[in-house]
Formats: structure tokens, C-alpha cells, sequence
């Protein structure tokens, strides 16, 4: 089992929608990231999580610590959101800093 | 700009080549780190650094070589290219290896071929 789980896979939603991106982790953690990688490869860091909630314009990410998951909303949704959106967490021990990630959920938004 | 700059963009090797793929952060971060991008995986550690001169594997780290000798630079070394090594690969940074409230940067990508 992966230590970190996203849903869904895939994604396709119609301009304007309201999306939600799941991810459930199961190690302890000191922060989790969700970052953006658009078509062509570069990966943009969104949000660092390690309680609550955040909000940068339309995009809001929030952690539950004792559920081990966090989503990232994205409200009013637009074809340029179109990306892949990786989760990641920051292990608490171990390899203690390294990130963990997620397989990514590919959003495609349609006009 | 500040950031982290990774060269070159993209590479064709042939089977049994080395080469290195470049490095470069300006931000004074302490953590610098090497990944794998692979079709349907995530993104997989290869080699880290929590400083100048201190370096450690990761989760797939055969075939690669990687030394620290400036805070700046983190170059990783293919010693000599096997078609299991076509992939993306990124580096990124991160202020400290430690802390929980710094975020990363990431390179733009080296797209890597063997043939």
C-alpha cells in the first residue's frame, strides 16, 4: 500500500465547477504540500499544511491530523487550472524531511 | 531570478554514457534534493543533501553519484546510462531539512532519453 493515496486519478470537470482532490496519508507527518505540475513539467508548491486550512484565491486546502487527510478545493474552476496536483508529505521519521508524494490527479477543465 | 535552475532541459544518451545533470539554487537553502518522475509513479527520492558536504540516498538511488561541495550546487552524475534511467528529473530545495514551515522549490525538469 502507498503511504500516500490520492483520488481520484483523474479528473474532468466543465468550466466553472467546483473540484475537490482527495489525499490520505499513513505516516506520521510534520507538514503535507500540495503542488501543481502543468503540461510541459514544471512543479509549482501551492500550499504547506500542517493544521487547518488555507486559502490562496481560488484555491483552498485543508488537513485533518487525525484523520491523516487532506483535500484541495479549487472553486469556479477554469481551463487554465488544467494540471496535475500532487500531494506530498514531509515524514516525521525515518528519512526525517524527505517528501513522500502522491501518484497526482490529472484535472482537465473544459470550456 | 531566484530559484532553482537545473540544466540541461533535455538529454539523449546513448546505453553505457555518463553525464551530469546541474543543480543550481541562489536562496541559501540548507536541503537540496534529487527525484525521478516515471509514467503512473510518483515522484521518487534518488539522493539528498542537508548541507554542504553531506550527502545520503534515497529511495532508488543506484546508478547515481551526487556531491556537495557548495551550498549552491548539487549536480547528479549518471555513471553510465542504462535505458531503465529514461525519465524526468527534478531537483528541488528547501530552506532546512528539519523544520516543518518551509516550503520547496522545484527545478524546471531535465527530460533524460537512453537509447
Amino acid at each position: 500500500k502507498n503511504e500516500v493515496e490520492q483520488s481520484p486519478q483523474n479528473l474532468t470537470a466543465q468550466e466553472g465547477e467546483f473540484i475537490t482532490i482527495n489525499c490520505s496519508y499513513s505516516v506520521g507527518i510534520s507538514a503535507l504540500h500540495w503542488l501543481q505540475q502543468h503540461p510541459g513539467g514544471g512543479i509549482v508548491s501551492l500550499f504547506m499544511l500542517s493544521s487547518g486550512k488555507k486559502k490562496h484565491g481560488r484555491l483552498i486546502a485543508t488537513i485533518n491530523i487525525q484523520e491523516k487527510h487532506s483535500s484541495l478545493h479549487i472553486t469556479a474552476s477554469h481551463p487554465r487550472d488544467s494540471a496535475v496536483y500532487i500531494c506530498a508529505v514531509r515524514n516525521y521519521g525515518g528519512s526525517q524531511g524527505n517528501l513522500i508524494f502522491g501518484k497526482g490527479t490529472k484535472l482537465s477543465v473544459k470550456p | 531570478n531566484a530559484g532553482v535552475t537545473q540544466t540541461p532541459k533535455f538529454q539523449v544518451l546513448k546505453t553505457g554514457q555518463s553525464m551530469t545533470l546541474q543543480c543550481a539554487q541562489d536562496m541559501n537553502h540548507e536541503y537540496m534534493s534529487w527525484y525521478r518522475q516515471d509514467p503512473g509513479m510518483g515522484l521518487r527520492l534518488i539522493h539528498y543533501s542537508v548541507g554542504a558536504g553531506i550527502t545520503d540516498q534515497g529511495e532508488v538511488p543506484n546508478g547515481y553519484n551526487v556531491s556537495r561541495s557548495t551550498t549552491e550546487d548539487f549536480p547528479l552524475r549518471l555513471l553510465s546510462a542504462a535505458p531503465s534511467q529514461t525519465s524526468v528529473y527534478f531537483c528541488a530545495s528547501s530552506y532546512t531539512f528539519t523544520g516543518s514551515n518551509y516550503g520547496y522549490t522545484f527545478g524546471s525538469g531535465t527530460r533524460l532519453t537512453v537509447v
